[in-house]
């Protein structure tokens, strides 16, 4: 299995509060993801990022932030946790084939819960 | 923009009866494919991917799926099922008309195999 973790697995926070979530590889891999999963919405990109320092948007980047200081982690934030973002969270990290992204490898996920 | 459509939310099936989930993408002039499973409590996992070469594309656990240019189908077979496959499947897209290195993933289809 690709080395990738997710931190925390769970949380459950309030409406209102930041909250940041981790992820961190041990692969060297290039590129990093993080997605939301709803039921009947599949998987939703929110941010990516192709190397150090360099980040863009997903299709649901609103309320999202990320931050990738070193290869190995890449940083989640809400700036201020909404209900609507209650969801499942999955990091996923990639290496391309020439300018295309080829196999995604995911970690466990986090379960946020806002009240 | 690329899309991605999985026909079926749900496919209930017996065991050792075949299956096939149905998956549909925008047109485009190059893309990658990918079929992902994802067990309950658990992230995605790879089951096959097309890059170039041959239409059909055998995977792990006995699936297979064929690439169809001209009707932009990627549709994912099993001959016999078994109650192990009960799980959720993913079809994704990558290509160039979506920057290259994001995946656009289908809403997913959940396969439920009976005794």
């Amino acid at each position: 299995d690709a080395g990738i973790t997710q931190s925390p697995r769970h949380k459950v926070t309030e409406t209102g509060t930041p909250v940041t979530l981790r992820c961190h590889q041990t692969e060297n891999h290039r590129y990093m993801y993080w997605y939301r999963q709803d039921p009947g919405h599949g998987l939703r990109l929110i941010h990516y990022s192709y190397g150090v320092k360099d980040t863009d948007k997903g299709e649901v980047s609103d309320g999202y932030s990320v931050s990738r200081s070193k290869t190995e982690d890449f940083l989640l934030t809400l700036e201020s946790a909404t209900s609507s973002q209650t969801s499942v969270y999955f990091c996923a990290i990639s290496e391309s084939e020439g300018l295309i992204t080829d196999t995604q490898y995911f970690g466990p996920g986090t379960r946020l819960t806002v009240l | 923009a690329q899309s991605v459509t999985q026909l079926d939310s749900q496919v209930p099936v017996f065991e050792e009866a075949p299956v096939e989930l149905r998956c549909n993408y925008s047109s485009s002039v190059s893309v990658y494919l990918f079929w992902y499973v994802q067990y309950p409590n658990q992230g995605l996992q790879l089951l096959l991917k097309y890059l170039s070469g041959s239409t059909l594309v055998k995977g792990i656990n006995g699936f297979e799926a064929e690439f169809n240019k001209s009707q932009t189908s990627f549709h994912l077979r099993k001959p016999s099922v078994h109650i192990s496959d009960t799980a959720e499947y993913f079809c994704a897209v990558s290509d160039l008309s979506t920057g290259g290195f994001k995946t656009i993933f289908g809403a997913g289809t959940r396969l439920f195999v009976k005794a």
